[in-house]
């Protein structure tokens, strides 16, 4: 299986709502990433989980709050959210990191649209 | 830091006509090239990558790019586009820990 799943695909959700995304992929990599995409952009990292412990935060607002359950697993809960925040969310992972062989395999994101 | 300079935000082209997009980067270590692309709605996928050896790789849908350490460029090429090959084609180089992107090229190839 050489598969990063994300879901839902589409989440619309209001400024006061709590929701979450959710990232899995069976592939035994043991770093996972959160990145943002908005449109006609680049990916923009979030966060970096290696070992199921968090090693890059890229100054991320606390709204945005990572957990990694396990090793396959990687979550992103979302709470009082701005509309800016509207953005294509993508999951990915690598074998590990901190190595500069490091693919990374990519989820087919998460719309988020913020009311 | 490391850094990604991709030379053109948008190219068209017409059916069979030859590519090629330009792709500098900035890292004063040993670093890992990629090509991505991204169709239209859809998922970021790798066309290529270069770790180490041969500079010249070939990815999948007959794409290439040659990697050139002395002008520190990772151009990606190839002979004869196709309708399909529109998209958003994304370098990206990983020095040590984080993968960092080019703003992208967004290739519109005409019938």
């Amino acid at each position: 299986d050489t598969e990063v799943t994300q879901t839902p695909k589409h989440l619309v959700m209001g400024m006061t709502n709590k929701k979450s995304l959710k990232c899995e992929q069976h592939m035994g990599h043991r770093a996972m990433y959160w990145y943002k995409q908005k449109a006609k952009k680049p990916p923009e990292l979030m966060f970096v989980y290696s070992y199921e412990k968090l090693s890059i935060n890229e100054s991320v607002p606390s709204r945005f709050s990572p957990e990694c359950p396990n090793s396959s697993l990687l979550n992103l809960h979302l709470h009082a959210l701005q509309p800016e925040d509207s953005a294509l969310y993508l999951c990915a992972s690598s074998q590990f990191s901190g190595s500069a062989y490091n693919e990374q395999f990519f989820g087919p994101g998460t719309r988020l649209t913020v009311l | 830091a490391q850094s990604v300079s991709q030379h053109n935000h948008h190219v068209i082209l017409s059916e069979a006509a030859s590519l090629e997009l330009g792709c500098n980067y900035s890292y004063g270590g040993t670093v890992n090239l990629f090509w991505y692309v991204q169709y239209p709605g859809q998922h970021l996928q790798l066309l290529l990558k270069y770790f180490s050896g041969d500079p010249l790789v070939k990815g999948i849908k007959g794409f290439e790019a040659e990697f050139i350490k002395s002008k520190f460029s990772f151009n990606l090429r190839k002979p004869s586009v196709q309708w399909s090959d529109t998209a958003e084609y994304f370098c990206a180089v990983n020095g040590y820990s984080t993968l960092t992107f080019g703003k992208g090229t967004m290739l519109l190839v005409s019938p």
